[in-house]
């Protein structure tokens, strides 16, 4: 199976709330992760990324945590907006692989005004 | 300002009949993808090009080739489509090899539909 997950599929959020994206790993030689934004119609963004030596790295109204004690990525958006809703994909690098990001299944985020 | 353009946006065909979707790309990177993505599914990495090295993902169809004629531009051919090839086609670019140093850039895709 795959080695990076999502937990859920699609999650529905009010204009403002906070919106916490979270995204499972299981190979420990993963040393390199990377959160990308895909809206309909449009390819893969980078919004963030985070190397396995740090737990946490914060962007503009993003942030991401990561737990290595329990494989376990999230992308944290602060006030989340319409223009945020979209597919949020975690992607991970195994240490000594082909440095190409392998992709996890999405999250649809959908906001509501 | 389009820094990955993939032309068509759709592309049509029909079963068994080649077909070439193109991607050209202005920031003058290295690497350049070929995703294959698929309704509410992941991008799944088909091949890339390291300036001229082709490296082929090891469960890539045959059915797919890339060529890349100059930095600028690179092609996908699917010589015999079939109806599970209707996905979205994304290309990508990076400086180097995508990891920690190199971010990719994707185009916005193209897609394809087998009738």
């Amino acid at each position: 199976g795959e080695s990076v997950g999502l937990h859920l599929p699609t999650l529905s959020v009010q204009e403002g709330d906070n919106s916490i994206i979270n995204c499972a790993y299981s190979n420990s030689a993963s040393d390199y992760f990377i959160w990308y934004k895909q809206e309909s119609g449009k390819g893969p963004q980078f919004i963030i990324d985070i190397r396995s030596n740090m737990d946490k790295r914060q962007g503009q109204r993003v942030t991401v945590l990561l737990n290595k004690t329990v494989k376990h990525l999230s992308l944290q958006i602060a006030a989340t907006q319409p223009g945020d809703s979209a597919v949020y994909f975690c992607a991970e690098n195994i240490k000594g692989g082909s440095y190409i990001p392998t992709f996890g299944r999405g999250t649809s985020l959908i906001v509501h005004p | 300002d389009a820094m990955v353009i993939q032309n068509p946006r759709y592309q049509v065909t029909q079963f068994g009949k080649p077909v070439t979707l193109s991607c050209s790309q202005t920031l003058n990177h290295n690497v350049m993808y070929w995703y294959q993505q698929k309704s509410s599914q992941a991008p799944k990495l088909l091949f890339h090009y390291y300036d001229k090295d082709f490296n082929n993902e090891a469960d890539t169809p045959d059915n797919f080739q890339s060529r890349r004629p100059n930095t600028s531009f690179c092609f996908l051919d699917i010589r015999s489509p079939g109806l599970g090839d209707a996905a979205m086609y994304l290309c990508a670019t990076s400086r180097g090899l995508a990891g920690v140093t190199e971010t990719q850039y994707f185009g916005p895709g193209t897609r394809l539909l087998v009738l």
